[in-house]
């Protein structure tokens, strides 16, 4: 079985500065990693994906994350933050049987 | 590329009603997932649909709820009789499926469902 573990519910930033969002799995297989944005009552977006190779990905938008195998972690990462960055991050999962797995999610609060 | 449609938007029910979702996939998308997301939680899978089979749907409350696929498209999602805790965004999504090693999903907006 599958699980993933978003440590933070709820994350507090002022506008410009960085900000990390923390992701663990479990997993007995390789996997596949996602993080989501959910903008108020609007469905989720993929925001990036590792699926094989780089261990670093990064978005459209000036997030990234980086695969960490032996530490089990996805953590989501941006340099500079904005008001329009304020959101509901899931990270997910697939493993072995190809079920999306999501986390509780992180909300993330961007203040002027 | 049209996305995942859903209907309807929201839904307003008496406990005890019964109600359904619809769900379109993405064009030539074999997968579909029906997804329990209740506020503050991250989404539950209900069920997933290979084509018109079943892959998973051991966390789908099998005594009120009930989901087909009956031509390998379009999805229905029924629960009957409805309960106060049932209230939350039933997500649909939709991906090209593990066979083809692409397993990225796509969602639709959503049907946020209150129960009353």
């Amino acid at each position: 079985a599958q699980s993933v573990t978003q440590l933070d519910s709820q994350v507090p930033v002022f506008e410009e500065a960085p900000v990390e969002l923390r992701c663990n799995y479990s997993s007995s297989v390789s996997v596949y990693l996602f993080w989501y944005v959910q903008y108020p009552n609007q469905g989720l977006q993929l925001l990036l994906k590792y699926l094989s190779g780089s261990t670093l990905v990064k978005s459209i938008n000036g997030f990234e994350a980086e695969f960490n195998k032996s530490q089990t972690s996805f953590h989501l990462r941006k340099p500079s933050v904005h008001i329009s960055d304020t959101a509901e991050y899931f990270c997910a999962v697939i493993g072995g049987s190809y079920i999306p797995t999501f986390g509780r999610g992180t909300s993330l609060i961007v203040h002027p | 590329e049209a996305g995942v449609a859903q209907s309807p938007r929201y839904k307003i029910i008496e406990k005890r009603q019964s109600v359904a979702f619809w769900c379109n996939p993405i064009s030539g998308h074999a997968t579909l997932y029906w997804y329990q997301q209740i506020l503050g939680q991250g989404p539950k899978l209900l069920i997933q649909f290979q084509n018109n089979g079943v892959v998973d749907d051991s966390q789908l409350p099998k005594d009120r709820f009930s989901a087909e696929r009956l031509k390998g498209v379009d999805s229905t999602l029924k629960i009957q009789p409805a309960k106060l805790e049932d209230s939350a965004v039933y997500l649909c999504a939709s991906s090209l499926g593990s066979l083809t090693g692409n397993t990225e999903a796509f969602f639709g907006q959503g049907t946020r469902l209150t129960v009353v």
